[in-house]
């Protein structure tokens, strides 16, 4: 059983570029979610997907921001004219409701650093 | 909105000593996770606590859950090397369908 996939795994741009991330959850997951960390802090939600729905957004998730889950089993995360406060770990979790504990299990993230 | 508050935020221990972790939160959370970290990966899971007097035990770390004072604590036994890292509790506003709150996680460093 393959966990939850992220690429690329470090990502290096001058600001002002477009920037996207993949996340590729675990098979059977119809949750999706994506979160940012940055040095020193918890992860922060960003949005959440069901299925290809997007149920649920963050005020962190600037109109820059965008996410999309077109056929409801790898998603997609674009940060338009990157800042150098976009600088963080962007996180990818999967879960499976239905199970009382509704696990969220994360990947291995995708390191954004802005120059 | 749900807030959740961990401390100590650093903790320095030897092996071999007991030590818990306190996580508060501030209103109600449908359940209640704790993470780990190591540096540079990513989050894994240890353990979700459902129900108030809720009690997970996996090796050296136990996690308890008290609803009413909306506190989960964990639990270090006899601290070894392998337990340092950053670990991370979180909840779920009820509100929402699913997304985590975490604390600012609490970075553990056992030295010998």
């Amino acid at each position: 059983d393959t966990g939850v996939s992220q690429d690329p795994r470090h990502k290096i741009t001058k600001r002002g570029q477009n920037v996207t991330f993949r996340c590729d959850p675990i098979s059977e997951h119809n949750r999706l979610y994506w979160y940012r960390q940055t040095l020193g802090q918890g992860p922060e939600f960003l949005t959440y997907f069901q299925n290809e729905a997007q149920l649920e957004k963050s005020r962190l998730l600037s109109d820059r921001f965008s996410a999309e889950r077109p056929k409801g089993s790898f998603s997609t995360l674009e940060i338009q004219r990157t800042e150098q406060g976009d600088s963080a770990m962007y996180l990818c979790a999967s879960s499976r409701p239905g199970l009382a504990t509704d696990t969220q299990y994360f990947g291995p993230g995708t390191r954004l650093t802005v120059l | 909105e749900l807030k959740v508050e961990q401390n100590p935020l650093f903790l320095s221990m030897q092996e071999g000593k007991n030590y818990t972790i306190y996580c508060n939160y501030s209103t109600t959370s449908d359940r209640l996770y704790w993470y780990r970290q190591d540096p540079g990966k990513s989050l894994e899971s240890l353990f979700v606590l459902l129900s108030n007097g809720a009690v997970k035990q996996e090796g050296r770390l136990m996690a308890s859950l008290d609803t009413k004072a909306r506190l989960s604590t964990l639990h270090i036994t006899a601290a070894v090397h392998d337990l340092s890292a950053t670990y991370f509790c979180a909840g779920i506003y009820g509100g929402s369908q699913g997304n985590l709150i975490f604390g600012k996680g609490t970075k553990l460093s056992v030295k010998p």
